[in-house]
């Protein structure tokens, strides 16, 4: 069975901190990796997507893939209080059936002011 | 571009009830997800529409029923609804090419 493994947490940082949240994977044909926050009560966001190994960067955000270790990571450099929040990780399935998401349960992060 | 739209966004039923909830994508976009959130369990995966057609499917029992419109958008049918059924439903849509997805607000179900 294809999984997605999170740290559920509390991951809790000081304001100003970089957090870094794990998210390992099963399924070694994976080929796309999102990760979404989620307020409480409301709907996850999507925050980055990476299709290939190394980095991506977007804002105070990355994204890091290593395929041959199956784990991806998001960094959030300069934590904010408002980055407080789940945050799920999310790989694609088969390449033949890419729509289907399996979904880690989600680390949940505290900022501290 | 208006984003996904569910309604509505709260229910309460009773035990033994039906109910339907309905997902507006984003125009464009044919592919809709459901997805059941409840805090024990994470997001679990429904079922998947694409061009009127179900293209995945998740591990629900047969209460748990789909549609989807000429249109795109999608309706969720829950037949004889039991007390486990109370979470958060969430509609996702996404672009042909890719799979990103992209959330709706929500309906949260309350069964008692």
């Amino acid at each position: 069975q294809k999984e997605v493994e999170q740290n559920s947490g509390p991951l809790s940082v000081p304001e100003g901190a970089i957090a870094s949240l794990n998210c390992t994977y099963s399924d070694r044909g994976s080929q796309s990796f999102f990760w979404y926050r989620q307020y409480s009560g409301k709907s996850p966001e999507l925050i980055m997507f990476i299709y290939s190994n190394g980095d991506k960067e977007d804002g105070r955000f990355t994204a890091q893939l290593n395929k041959a270790s199956q784990y991806v990571s998001l960094l959030i450099r300069d934590s904010q209080p408002s980055d407080s929040a789940t945050y799920l990780c999310a790989v694609g399935a088969d390449a033949g059936n890419n729509r289907k998401l399996i979904w880690g349960l989600g680390t949940s992060l505290a900022v501290n002011p | 571009k208006a984003g996904v739209t569910q309604t509505p966004r709260y229910l309460i039923k009773t035990r033994g009830q039906q109910v339907t909830l309905s997902c507006s994508p984003i125009s464009g976009h044919r592919s809709v997800s459901w997805y059941q959130q409840t805090p024990g369990q994470g997001l679990q995966f429904l079922f998947e529409y694409f061009s009127e057609t179900q293209r995945n499917k998740g591990n629900f029992p047969g209460r748990f029923s789909g549609r989807q419109f000429s249109n795109s958008r999608s309706e969720m049918n829950v037949s004889t609804l039991e007390l486990g059924d109370s979470a958060l439903y969430l509609c996702a849509s996404a672009p042909d090419r890719g799979n990103i997805q992209y959330f709706g607000a929500g309906t949260r179900l309350s069964v008692l």
